[in-house]
């Protein structure tokens, strides 16, 4: 079946440490990836998404690149702040069926001033 | 912007009593959804509805009903609360599957205590 695998956390960085959150799916054929953001007490807002190999989905200072062969989505972000503070949850689509999304567990990140 | 607004932030609620939540969204999405989510368990799906009065159990539809009787607008009924279901509850919406990369639209979430 499919699914999502994301790091444990929490995540504890310094101010302008570079990130890296750890995602790997399994799925039949080629499913659109997302990573979304929790801020505390809030919803889920959408980070960033790619829809096929090799795409490479940034908004904010945040990247992730679709890689099929290692099937993976790793986030990364060159230099945190204090506002990054979040719980970052990847997820997928498979394509075809009824199009439910499919989330990891969340990976908590705090960073320090 | 894609609005989706769920009715109530925090509800407390008894045993055994029947809660409503509510969920509706402005940009015509035929898909909604309705999560929980636990610490250290993710987002858990209980139902799924791709049009009105259609439904779909998830992965924890047991003591949940749901109910869509307009496209905009849907609804997760408990029927007796137990302390058990005590938990954040997020809404979301999304367009129909076929149009790849289309992702969900989530609502702020509903802490409900039950007590």
């Amino acid at each position: 079946g499919n699914s999502v695998t994301q790091m444990e956390g929490p995540v504890t960085l310094s101010e302008e440490a570079f990130l890296t959150i750890n995602c790997t799916y399994t799925a039949t054929g080629y499913p659109s990836l997302f990573w979304y953001v929790q801020y505390p007490g809030e919803g889920l807002q959408l980070l960033l998404k790619a829809t096929k190999a090799d795409d490479k989905g940034s908004n904010k200072g945040f990247e992730a690149t679709y890689r099929k062969e290692t099937t993976s989505f790793h986030l990364e972000k060159g230099s945190v702040q204090v506002s990054d503070s979040a719980v970052y949850f990847c997820a997928l689509t498979p394509i075809g069926g009824t199009y439910k999304y499919i989330f990891g567990t969340g990976t908590r990140l705090k960073v320090l001033a | 912007d894609v609005k989706v607004t769920q009715s109530s932030r925090y509800l407390v609620k008894r045993t055994g009593e029947k809660v409503f939540l509510e969920c509706v969204q402005d940009m015509d999405h035929e898909n909604m959804f309705w999560y929980r989510q636990d610490p250290g368990l993710g987002l858990r799906l209980i139902y799924f509805s791709y049009d009105v009065k259609m439904k779909e159990k998830g992965d924890i539809p047991e003591g949940y009903s749901v109910s869509r009787e307009k496209k905009e607008r849907f609804s997760l009924i408990l029927e007796s609360a137990s302390t058990n279901q005590t938990s954040m509850y997020l809404c979301a919406s999304s367009w129909r599957g076929g149009r790849r990369g289309t992702e969900a639209f989530f609502g702020q979430g509903t802490r409900l205590t039950v007590v």
